[in-house]
């Protein structure tokens, strides 16, 4: 089955706690991106890739690193959560620009 | 810049037609997609529009006017499930996306 997956769907911290969300999928995409959602504000794109070791900035990546080594994988770290940093993460796939975008289940992080 | 607006809330009568409208105002413009999202779920494709004019698929439609920087999504049969949040967004180089707040819409009996 095709299909975007986050890990872990939950996660409870400490501020200044590193932390990794993980994202693998198994459709060769080759475009990759990872998401906030916070009420109000709607989904915010924090960074994409376009292929194994090209990365970029989306419009809200202070805080946040990503790393794509393998084509399948794009984890996103936060070296040190900030309470700001509380929110509905996803991350989404697609096989080239402009074509539909698949999502991960979400991973819901609080930092207190 | 990107900004994208849309109404933040709908409600409309199971059977009926309602139309979601996008504007949008970017500084670089590639396509524009329409995405559905059910409370607590992850955002699923609905299309995704280049050119001018209206792309149908099957009870979903979607127009978009380029030089005006205008879109909508078109709902026809409105059945209970399509109740949902329905997310706007612009596509301006490469993998850089930009998204509306989305529209809550509520479907009534």
């Amino acid at each position: 089955e095709a299909q975007v997956t986050q890990n872990p769907r939950y996660l409870i911290t400490v501020t200044g706690k590193k932390l990794t969300v993980t994202c693998s999928q198994n459709m060769n995409h080759e475009y990759m991106s990872w998401y906030r959602q916070d009420p109000g504000l709607g989904l915010r794109q924090i960074y994409y890739s376009m292929n194994v070791e090209v990365t970029d900035k989306g419009d809200v990546p202070e805080g946040y690193k990503v790393s794509r080594k393998e084509k399948r994988n794009f984890p996103l770290i936060l070296e040190s959560p900030s309470p700001n940093q509380t929110s509905l993460y996803f991350c989404a796939s697609s096989w080239a620009k402009g074509r539909e975008a698949f999502f991960g289940q979400g991973t819901r992080l609080t930092v207190v | 810049g990107q900004n994208i607006d849309q109404p933040t809330e709908m409600t409309a009568t199971e059977g009926a037609i309602v139309q979601i409208n996008c504007t949008y105002q970017t500084s670089g413009f590639n396509g524009l997609f329409w995405y559905q999202q059910h409370a607590g779920e992850a955002p699923t494709f609905l299309s995704y529009n280049v050119l001018d004019g209206l792309e149908e698929k099957g009870r979903f439609s979607s127009f978009l006017s380029r030089s005006k920087g205008y879109s909508y999504l078109l709902l026809k049969e409105l059945q209970m499930k399509d109740s949902a949040s329905y997310l706007c967004a612009v596509t301006g180089g490469y993998q850089k996306v930009t998204f509306g707040t989305g529209t809550k819409l509520q479907v009534i009996p």
